[in-house]
């Protein structure tokens, strides 16, 4: 069982070029999310996607987007990466109220 | 909003020993979820344990027990016999009782086991 699957594992970019983090999930959860974590914090809520077809912001959407056309996958798109998104960005699904998230292994990002 | 705070950036412990990690938080709701993640060096995101707001009865799961304190809001994890592999990252996480069920995390603590 996958669980919840990230890729790539790291990138680095330049600044202004653009990039799809990929994640999917083979647990047919209806809930995911997109968070990030900045160096010795905890994680922020970058979208999260209720349902197929259903997007929302998170608390730090800014310089983001996503699309959520399957069940299973939930991409989220950098357009101009700039140095502030060097980040670890972690995707997480959960099936219904109440239940714990499950975590991606996670994408190191490195914007230079 | 929710807020949660871990007031402890870092916390140490002899293997073995017990130690206590502290979290709080604030909403106004009646309803919400309360967990604790474990974050390794390897960086994944390990579910310790998870507690519902309206039961009264603390959770446990093998050595890690929580104290929950609703009228306080706070929320402690305690780590019975520390063992080294216990050494991480620990994250206190609030989610509501919406249906976005959106996750806020607090800062986290390090928590360094001595053998």
């Amino acid at each position: 069982n996958a669980g919840v699957t990230q890729t790539p594992k790291f990138r680095i970019l330049k600044i202004g070029q653009s990039m799809t983090l990929q994640c999917t999930q083979d647990m047919n959860h209806n809930y995911m999310y997109w968070y990030r974590q900045d160096p010795g914090m905890g994680l922020k809520l970058i979208y999260y996607s209720v349902g197929a077809g259903i997007t929302d912001k998170g608390e730090v959407p800014n310089g983001y987007n996503v699309s959520r056309s399957t069940t299973e996958d939930f991409p989220l798109r950098l357009e101009l990466a700039a140095p502030s998104q060097t980040s670890v960005y972690f995707c997480a699904s959960s099936s219904r109220q109440g239940q714990p998230q499950h975590f991606g292994d996670g994408t190191r990002l490195s914007i230079l | 909003a929710q807020t949660v705070t871990q007031s402890q950036p870092e916390m140490s412990v002899q293997e073995a020993e017990t130690v206590t990690l502290s979290c709080t938080y604030d909403t106004s709701e009646s309803d919400y979820y309360l967990f604790w993640y474990k974050q390794p060096p390897s960086r994944q995101m390990i579910l310790v344990i998870r507690q519902e707001a309206y039961k009264q009865q603390n959770a446990t799961e093998n050595r890690f027990s929580v104290n929950f304190q609703k009228a306080a809001k706070s929320f402690s994890l305690k780590i019975s016999d520390s063992q080294l592999g216990d050494a991480a990252m620990y994250f206190c996480a609030y989610r509501g009782s919406g249906n976005t069920g959106k996750l806020i995390f607090g800062q986290g603590t390090t928590l360094q086991v001595k053998p």
